[in-house]
């Protein structure tokens, strides 16, 4: 069974700071994609990057990337230069082959300016 | 537009009278999903579709009906809504349903729905 853990259920960061945001998953298969979405007060779930479980490289998608450490099984998200519209909440999932997409409980972040 | 679409966005219902909450995409997706959204838990699977008349239960399948008679169309049917169906609901979709990059979700504006 899948399981996917956020344990950061609000965060405060500074404008312009770098913040991480955690999740660690949980599975028996060697094969998984690893995702993270926004999700602003307007209530949309907006993609933001994905890590592939044999992807050699850690993601990066501008101001976003994925801390990936395998062996840990964690995917942590960094968000670079924070801006007030990075005030949302975030959720990381997780998706074995042709099975369901598990997401974690999410993270509100809040940027201070 | 690529774009997945979502009718009604806000529902008001009461206990028992059964409902219909449509969904279609435009990108010719083959998987398609339901989640439900509520506070502290996340996003939970409702039921999924990997192509049409292929549908399989989700982790919180009970209460709730679906059917994929065309590739573009997923309606989630409840056919006696209790309270604690009161949520919000998001319809996706996806190229593949494998675990690569073409199984990024896109999702629906939701549907915020309260049965009294």
């Amino acid at each position: 069974a899948q399981k996917i853990t956020q344990t950061q259920p609000g965060m405060f960061v500074q404008e312009k700071e770098a913040v991480t945001l955690d999740c660690t998953y949980d599975t028996s298969d060697q094969s998984y994609g690893l995702f993270w979405y926004k999700q602003p007060s307007s209530g949309e779930m907006i993609f933001l990057i994905y890590q592939g479980s044999y992807d050699e490289q850690n993601a990066t998608e501008g101001r976003y990337s994925l801390n990936f450490q395998k062996a840990r099984k964690s995917a942590n998200l960094v968000i670079s230069a924070s801006q007030l519209g990075d005030s949302a909440m975030y959720f990381c999932a997780m998706r074995e082959p042709y099975n369901m997409l598990t997401f974690g409980g999410g993270t509100r972040l809040m940027v201070k300016p | 537009e690529a774009q997945v679409t979502q009718n009604p966005r806000y529902l008001i219902t009461v206990t028992g009278k059964k409902l219909t909450v449509t969904c279609s995409q435009n990108m010719n997706h083959e998987y398609m999903s339901w989640y439900r959204q509520d506070p502290g838990l996340g996003l939970r699977q409702i039921y999924y579709s990997m192509n049409v008349e292929v549908t399989d239960k989700g982790d919180v399948p009970e209460g709730y009906k679906v059917s994929r008679k065309e590739k573009r169309n997923f309606p989630l049917i409840l056919e006696s809504p209790s309270p604690n169906q009161t949520s919000l609901y998001f319809c996706a979709s996806s190229f593949s349903g494998g675990s690569g990059r073409a199984s990024e979700q896109f999702f629906g504006p939701g549907t915020r729905l309260t049965v009294l």
